[in-house]
């Protein structure tokens, strides 16, 4: 059964910073791409970063490019977001995402929440 | 940016009705659109893929179609389980964008 189980977030100053990490399990970790996908207090979704399984290749919107790193660990299985420079527009419920190869997304994490504030 | 856009923003029905909601892509995406239904404190669940292709596991009342830059999701029999929210998404290239989403209520 494919898990992804985010932690790491909390309550931040403006300024601060924050690391998530998204631990994966129930599937080839190395073998897909992973995303990043935020939503801010009753507000839609929105994506912030993804990283593809070959190369390492990593994206990000704009509104967090230069502020946050997307990274993977293949060994423990785990996808990290660190996040610097946080401001109160990055409070949101940030989701972690397994890329479906053939569809943008096949499962999600429950999301925790980070509160810039 | 691909800008998405979704109508109507909210939409009141009843059992039984056929609703259709509306996603158009400010440039052509082919067939790379998804549709997904979020509930309250919940995440996202994706109903459709490559514009018409059905999840695993979705019930077959819900069906999309479009290509270019107009898109549709259509829930047939709507049922109360069906009352959530729906978001289209592009995924042309890695830098997705997603519609404001719709909120389908009870009317």
């Amino acid at each position: 059964e494919v898990q992804l189980v985010e932690s790491g977030g909390g309550l931040v100053r403006p300024g601060g910073s924050l690391r998530l990490s998204c631990a994966a399990s129930g599937f080839t970790f190395n073998n897909y791409a992973m995303h990043w996908v935020r939503q801010a207090p009753g507000k839609g979704l929105e994506w912030v970063s993804s990283m593809s399984f070959i190369g390492g290749s990593t994206y990000y919107a704009d509104s967090v490019k230069g502020r946050f790193t997307i990274s993977r660990d293949s060994l423990k299985k785990t996808l990290h977001l660190q996040m610097n420079s946080l401001r109160a527009e990055d409070t949101a419920v940030y989701y972690c995402a397994k890329d479906g190869s053939d569809r943008p997304v096949d499962y999600w994490g429950q999301g925790t929440l980070v509160t810039v504030s | 940016d691909i800008l998405m856009t979704q109508s109507p923003s909210t939409l009141s029905a009843s059992v039984g009705d056929r609703v259709t909601i509306t996603c158009r892509a400010s440039q052509s995406i082919s067939s790379y659109l998804a549709w997904y239904q979020q509930k309250p404190g919940k995440a996202p669940k994706l109903l459709i893929y490559k514009a018409s292709n059905l999840q695993s596991g979705v019930p077959s009342r819900f069906s999309g179609s479009g290509s270019g830059t107009e898109f549709t999701l259509t829930i047939s029999n709507l049922q109360p389980d069906d009352f959530a929210t729906y978001y289209c998404q592009q995924y042309n290239s890695y830098w997705w964008t997603f519609g404001q989403g719709t909120k389908v209520e009870i009317k």
